[in-house]
């Protein structure tokens, strides 16, 4: 059983579209996070998630949202590709009060 | 300024020998230490954490802290191929309402050779 799964796994697409990346933990965590891993491989946070919560990091450009359905579910909406938004992005999961994240498999994203 | 600073590398040591990866962070009240583990093409695994000053030895693996000196260090001994990866060490702040939120360095490359 995976216990963090995102979709896709791969996703290139045209300057100036609007995609979505799908994530879904099974762990019964209640806090998800997305990830920005660039070429250089600096991991970067984007989004801390609680269910009556979000954090955003200050430097993520509002093109940037996620959207979450239900405790399980963490959705990442993007609009307006740019080409500085291709990279790899992760979500994560953990339990408040324990500090293990649990990586998704990742979703290499690739603007054109 | 980096908040977290490691050596890209590559670090590259042979098979059986003690590998040796550093970091340091910026921010006095980071109160978490960790060291994930990435493989190409793969997600971070988190390998260890550190809480306090001085060494948590977990099998091959000791993760030192210095807050003093704002420093982390990860030792692998009888370090093997399959240790080849990239390192990244990662700080949070006590007391974040926000979950985890890490702060990542950029990661060390690891070359175990035979």
């Amino acid at each position: 059983d995976t216990a963090v799964s995102q979709t896709p796994k791969y996703l290139v697409t045209q300057m100036g579209n609007d995609k979505s990346i799908k994530c879904e933990q099974n762990l019964g965590h209640d806090t998800m996070y997305w990830y920005k891993q660039d070429s250089k491989k600096f991991l970067k946070i984007m989004f801390s998630y609680n269910n009556k919560e979000l954090i955003i990091n200050e430097t993520v450009p509002n093109r940037f949202s996620p959207k979450s359905p239900d405790k399980a579910h963490l959705n990442l909406h993007i609009n307006s590709l740019e080409l500085g938004d291709s990279a790899v992005y992760f979500c994560a999961s953990s339990q408040r009060g324990r500090e293990k994240l649990f990586f998704g498999s990742g979703t290499q994203l690739s603007v054109l | 300024q980096k908040e977290v600073e490691q050596n890209s590398g590559p670090l590259s040591v042979p098979e059986g020998a003690i590998a040796s990866l550093n970091c340091t962070y910026s921010d006095r009240v980071s109160q978490s230490f960790f060291w994930y583990r990435q493989y190409s093409g793969k997600s971070p695994e988190l390998i260890m954490s550190i809480y306090s000053n001085g060494d948590k030895e977990d099998g091959r693996f000791t993760a030192q802290l210095n807050k003093a000196s704002q420093y982390v260090s990860l030792l692998i001994r009888d370090s093997q191929p399959s240790d080849s990866a990239t390192y990244l060490c990662a700080v949070n702040i006590e007391g974040s309402n926000a979950g985890n939120m890490l702060t990542f360095g950029g990661g060390t490359r690891l070359m175990v050779k035979p």
